[in-house]
């Protein structure tokens, strides 16, 4: 099976624009979490999507939303960049709702300058 | 809040030999899921291993295997026959209801020849 893919790779913003990462689970996945790293605050959970329905939300500011669609594929979008944003986003899938494993993509380094 | 503490922020080891990472965590549930993730140089984050805490058995994958004391909320990874490949981020991770993975600031394994 194909692991979970993100695009792009890498990205590079302005301050103020907005940017839409994007992510392919694992086929036969439905669960999709998003996390943020950086060096200063680690790993951060952003949100979790199930069934086209966020079900989990962490503690970040509304410029970041997200979607999932009925294929599972999700979305994650940073509206207003700010330099903060700079961060390696991950996503990862799960089989199904619950304490399933995450199985996590390569990542999108997305760079606000 | 739950909260995960890995305390040694870089570690080294000879090759062939054998290595533990601690890491210890915070909670008031009784079940939960624990999680070993490795992140080398690619920034790839893979899983190395999983505990569920309603089991008692350690669990183990090939060259790596845990210490799980419930009771200390403790949660070591040892690694042995340690190899070059080994070389990476390692972050203790804990998960509750859902898909919402708490991890810690991670501890750098070094693998020497």
């Amino acid at each position: 099976k194909a692991g979970v893919t993100q695009t792009p790779r890498y990205l590079i913003k302005t301050r103020g624009q907005q940017v839409t990462l994007s992510c392919s689970p694992i086929s036969g996945h439905r669960s999709v979490s998003w996390y943020q790293q950086t060096p200063g605050q680690g790993l951060q959970f952003l949100f979790e999507y199930f069934s086209e329905t966020q079900r989990n939300k962490g503690n970040f500011p509304g410029r970041f939303s997200g979607r999932q669609f009925s294929n599972s594929r999700s979305e994650m979008n940073v509206s207003t960049l700010e330099l903060g944003d700079s961060a390696l986003y991950l996503c990862a899938s799960s089989l199904e709702g619950g304490d399933d494993t995450q199985y996590f993509g390569p990542g999108t380094r997305l760079t606000v300058l | 809040a739950q909260t995960v503490t890995q305390s040694q922020p870089e570690m080294s080891v000879q090759e062939a030999e054998t290595v533990t990472l601690s890491c210890t965590y915070d909670t008031s549930e009784s079940n939960y899921y624990l999680f070993w993730y490795k992140q080398p140089p690619s920034r790839q984050m893979i899983l190395v291993i999983r505990q569920e805490a309603y089991k008692q058995q350690n669990a183990t994958e090939n060259r790596f295997s845990v210490n799980f004391q419930k009771a200390a909320k403790s949660f070591s990874l040892k690694i042995s026959d340690s190899q070059l490949g080994d070389t990476a981020m390692y972050f203790c991770a804990f998960a509750e209801y859902g898909n919402k993975l708490v991890f810690g600031a991670g501890t750098i394994l070094r693998v020497k020849s």
